[in-house]
């Protein structure tokens, strides 16, 4: 079983829908949870990040985490066109920089308008 | 103002060929990064310096050597090139104590024919 697993899609949404983004992992020591976005030909920014269990809002983005169940997610609200591109959840023990994340595959996502 | 900029942004050459990428940051960040993301988008830390010393070293062949010359800078040199280097690398760059919070660079395209 892989540490990180996050189904590819592709995911096509209308614009306005409420998106849902997920990722299961199977390391319990991992702590910090991160959510990246990577637009076509340019590298991943930092969207969304979490210690521990618990849910983060920034506007129209949501992220939760559910480590009982070794279960993080990502939803997007009202989405947008400009919201298309791949989501890369990401994960990690610890937040010093000799630890490193590992991340998912990523999901493409397409919000059509 | 690019925060991370690496160069090349493409680079094609031919299989047992030597050659070089260069990363810089402007973000006073004292931890760098090199990342491989493969054609199904998985991406894979493959080193990390922190002020000049190396802190992260997965399992990657030896053709592939780092030097960082100083904290904002981390260069990635290949040595005799393989089909299998094909992919995007790029340059990352982070504080010690937020590692999660990676900015990345917009990537080289290498190609090996």
């Amino acid at each position: 079983q892989k540490e990180v697993e996050q189904d590819p899609g592709p995911l096509s949404v209308p614009e306005g829908a409420i998106v849902s983004l997920n990722c299961t992992y199977s390391n319990s020591a991992f702590q910090y949870f991160m959510w990246y976005r990577q637009y076509s030909r340019k590298g991943p920014e930092l969207l969304m990040y979490t210690y521990s269990s618990g849910n983060k809002e920034d506007g129209r983005f949501t992220a939760q985490v559910d480590k009982s169940s070794k279960y993080i997610s990502l939803f997007i609200r009202d989405s947008q066109p400009s919201d298309s591109a791949t989501y890369l959840c990401a994960m990690s023990r610890g937040n010093q920089a000799g630890t490193a994340l590992i991340f998912g595959k990523g999901t493409t996502l397409s919000v059509s308008s | 103002d690019t925060a991370v900029s690496q160069t090349p942004k493409y680079l094609v050459t031919q299989m047992g060929n030597d050659k070089s990428i260069k990363c810089e940051q402007n973000l006073g960040h004292d931890t760098m990064y090199w990342y491989k993301q493969d054609s199904k988008k998985f991406l894979k830390i493959m080193f990390s310096y922190n002020n000049k010393e190396l802190i992260i070293n997965e399992t990657v062949p030896n053709r592939f050597s780092p030097k960082s010359p100083d904290k904002a800078h981390l260069n990635l040199h290949i040595n005799s090139l393989e089909l299998g280097d094909s992919a995007v690398y790029f340059c990352a760059s982070s504080l010690v104590r937020a590692g999660e919070k990676l900015f990345f660079g917009s990537g080289t395209q290498l190609s090996v024919l």
